[in-house]
């Protein structure tokens, strides 16, 4: 009974140095999502896909890329790592219905210096 | 695009009721939902409502007036390990995007 698995759970990169992290769910949902977290902050959406294929932008996408090649899975890369990207990344996956509950996995906490 | 407003911290008294708040300003709804967050952790579903109302499950309720833009949690007979953070969440008119509030962090004291 896994539903989200994030890995890797930390990360310690060097500014410039690239990264992907990745996200699965066994629960067959549509839509998936990728957050960061700031220190005493909500959660604040960095892209997210209605479906396998297809992936859109949310609210702070810069410097960030992703991909949903397989419907289980989505990937958020960092070409190019920047101090300012310091966070806890959370993935989540939804039902694609109008009660789409969010899923959440245990998160990332990267670092860079 | 969305703005939602929460109160940062709020502490209560173990046994006691306590009523966190939630406004948004939104182009579009589809829903609202609360999320608990222990520290360290990742958030997980407590609540939805989509209709005028209020919504109970167990010790946990929530509440919504869609003409105010304006939501509330309710939590009855406080315990300690309901002390975490309590995200709001509107779903604006896009597809599977929400918006989250910044939390409120919940004390609870013996």
């Amino acid at each position: 009974n896994a539903g989200v698995t994030q890995t890797p759970k930390f990360r310690v990169l060097k500014t410039g140095q690239s990264m992907t992290l990745l996200c699965a769910q066994d629960m067959n949902h549509e839509y998936m999502y990728w957050y960061r977290q700031d220190p005493g902050m909500g959660l604040r959406l960095i892209h997210y896909s209605v479906g396998e294929g297809t992936t859109a932008k949310g609210e702070v996408p810069d410097g960030y890329n992703v991909s949903r090649l397989k419907k289980q899975n989505f990937l958020l890369g960092l070409e190019s790592a920047a101090p300012s990207q310091t966070s806890v990344y959370f993935c989540a996956s939804s039902t694609s219905g109008s009660k789409n509950i969010q899923y959440f996995g245990a998160g990332t906490r990267l670092s860079v210096l | 695009g969305q703005n939602i407003d929460q109160p940062t911290e709020m502490t209560a008294t173990e046994g006691a009721i306590v009523q966190i708040n939630c406004t948004y300003q939104t182009s579009g709804f589809n829903g609202l939902f609360w999320y608990q967050q222990h520290a360290g952790e990742a958030p997980t579903f407590l609540s939805y409502n989509v209709l005028d109302g209020l919504e109970e499950k167990g010790r946990f309720s929530s509440f919504l007036s869609r003409s105010k833009g304006y939501s509330y949690l309710l939590l009855k007979e406080l315990q300690m390990k309901d002390s975490a953070s309590y995200l709001c969440a509107v779903r604006g008119p896009n597809a599977g995007k929400s918006t989250f509030g910044d939390g409120t962090t919940l004390t609870v004291k013996p």
